[in-house]
């Protein structure tokens, strides 16, 4: 069983602020990483697949990057909006890791 | 443009079995070869996926409910089932069915862009 684990629990910054999230595998997963955002009340919303590539629709200030056990969201200037909960899914069982709560400091 | 709507009792008795159903709009469940999913979400918690199908009918299950879980296609409704035994208090959650991408003519596994609202499920007696 693949574990995926995320870092920090808990991320506080500003609007205009670059976030870095973490995302750790147990076990290699190659490039077979997804990340998810998820506000309050909604579905989760997919913005990347295979670790780099952006979902349609999804701004160009989120990417992705990491291959095998080591990946990262990064999100270049946040955006009022881009407040919420992030998680990573990996392929194989498409498990979630725990989520990173992206909240204004 | 797809759409997908759960529905299914709101309240389910420990024990007893939840059934769920996801109706699919917008786009024919058999007229391409996708994968369709079960997600849940317990209050305040993260997400567990549940398991999958295959257009064609074959399943894929999270290990730790395996025993517990059956999913099924109805393709002359464009629906898709949820059935959870032997339901306890930890099963009470939101019950989200979404679709994996398709890029390309390769469909995923993983990475689900379309989701329904979810549907909340309270096992109480």
């Amino acid at each position: 069983e693949i574990v995926l684990t995320q870092s920090p629990a808990t991320l506080s910054l500003s609007p205009g602020e670059r976030a870095t999230l973490s995302c750790r595998a147990s076990q290699s997963v190659s490039s077979y990483l997804a990340w998810y955002q998820q506000k309050p009340g909604q579905a989760p919303r997919l913005l990347i697949y295979d670790a780099s590539n952006r979902a349609t629709g999804i701004p160009a200030r989120f990417s992705g990057s990491g291959s095998g056990t080591d990946f990262t969201l990064t999100i270049s200037s946040l955006e009022p909006e881009d407040f919420a909960v992030y998680y990573c899914q990996q392929r194989s069982i498409p498990e979630f890791g725990q989520g990173t709560r992206l909240e204004i400091k | 443009q797809l759409q997908l709507q759960e529905s299914g009792p709101g309240l389910v008795k420990p024990s007893e079995t939840l059934s769920l159903t996801c109706t699919v709009s917008g786009g024919s469940i058999s007229s391409s070869s996708y994968y369709w999913g079960w997600i849940r979400q317990p209050p305040g918690k993260g997400l567990e996926w549940i398991g999958s199908i295959y257009y064609s009918g074959s399943t894929y299950y999270n290990p730790s409910l395996k025993s517990r879980v059956t999913i099924s296609v109805d393709t002359s409704k464009n629906q898709f089932s949820l059935k959870l035994s032997s339901v306890t208090a930890a099963d009470t959650a939101v019950y989200y069915c979404a679709r994996p991408l398709a890029v390309a003519g390769f469909y995923y596994y993983y990475g689900m862009d379309v989701w329904g609202q979810g549907t909340t499920v309270t096992v109480s007696s």
